[in-house]
């Protein structure tokens, strides 16, 4: 049973433009959630995080936003460079549950040039 | 200073034998973990170490997959026996003794013939 989902296997975007990942889960124990992304033959490195007490987390041209009533959340990347390209991985976990990250299937990105 | 480093990065094997799938973790980080992916699957969970207490395996498919680490370092996940169902990459993760921010290795593929 997939806890956390990512419905869209794949999305090319223009680069410049913005990326839009999404990711929903089932478990409303989860209140830390996580952005990892992975390259071919390497394994996913941490992007960004937030924590359930907060709605929104930016670091540069990454923003996760998370809303928690409609257990959604979304990696806006802007503007979007070509290095970006890779597997993007949603991630959640509980404090005080299991000693593990529940990901999700992952979105290909690709950036057009 | 180095990541985790996993050995071998592909491994080859025919149905029935076992396999051991060895992971190096970041020095001084206390917390190790296994996932595996299957094609067109997330990460899943197998196993997870944490200093010197027993390890949580809430995560291995079977009684054929079995992990140790050895003074708190370096671990070694095998599996009996192996099956088709088997073949996918081995990811292995550490962290400091926060939860979250996992580093992951490059992983090991395995294919079971």
């Amino acid at each position: 049973d997939q806890q956390v989902k990512q419905n869209s296997p794949s999305l090319s975007v223009q680069e410049g433009r913005i990326s839009i990942l999404n990711c929903d889960y089932t478990n409303s124990m989860f209140d830390y959630f996580l952005w990892y992304k992975k390259y071919p033959a390497e394994g996913p490195t941490f992007l960004i995080s937030i924590s359930s007490i907060k709605d929104k987390n930016e670091d540069g041209r990454f923003t996760v936003f998370l809303n928690k009533s409609a257990k959604h959340l979304s990696l806006h990347i802007v503007p979007s460079q070509p290095g970006d390209s890779a597997v993007y991985f949603c991630a959640a976990s509980a404090v005080g549950g299991a000693n593990n990250l529940f990901f999700g299937t992952g979105t290909r990105l690709t950036v057009i040039p | 200073g180095a990541g985790v480093s996993q050995s071998p990065s592909n491994k080859v094997t025919e149905k029935g034998k076992d396999v051991e799938l060895r992971c190096d973790p970041i020095s001084g980080h206390t917390a190790l973990y296994w996932y595996r992916q299957s094609l067109g699957q997330g990460l899943e969970f197998l196993i997870y170490f944490q200093g010197n207490s027993a390890p949580d395996k809430s995560g291995l498919p079977s009684d054929r997959f079995s992990a140790e680490r050895t003074g708190g370092s370096v671990s070694t996940l095998t599996i009996q026996r192996t099956q088709q169902e088997d073949s996918a990459v081995y990811l292995c993760a550490s962290s400091p003794w926060v939860l979250y921010e996992q580093y992951f290795g490059p992983g090991t593929r395995l294919t079971v013939t």
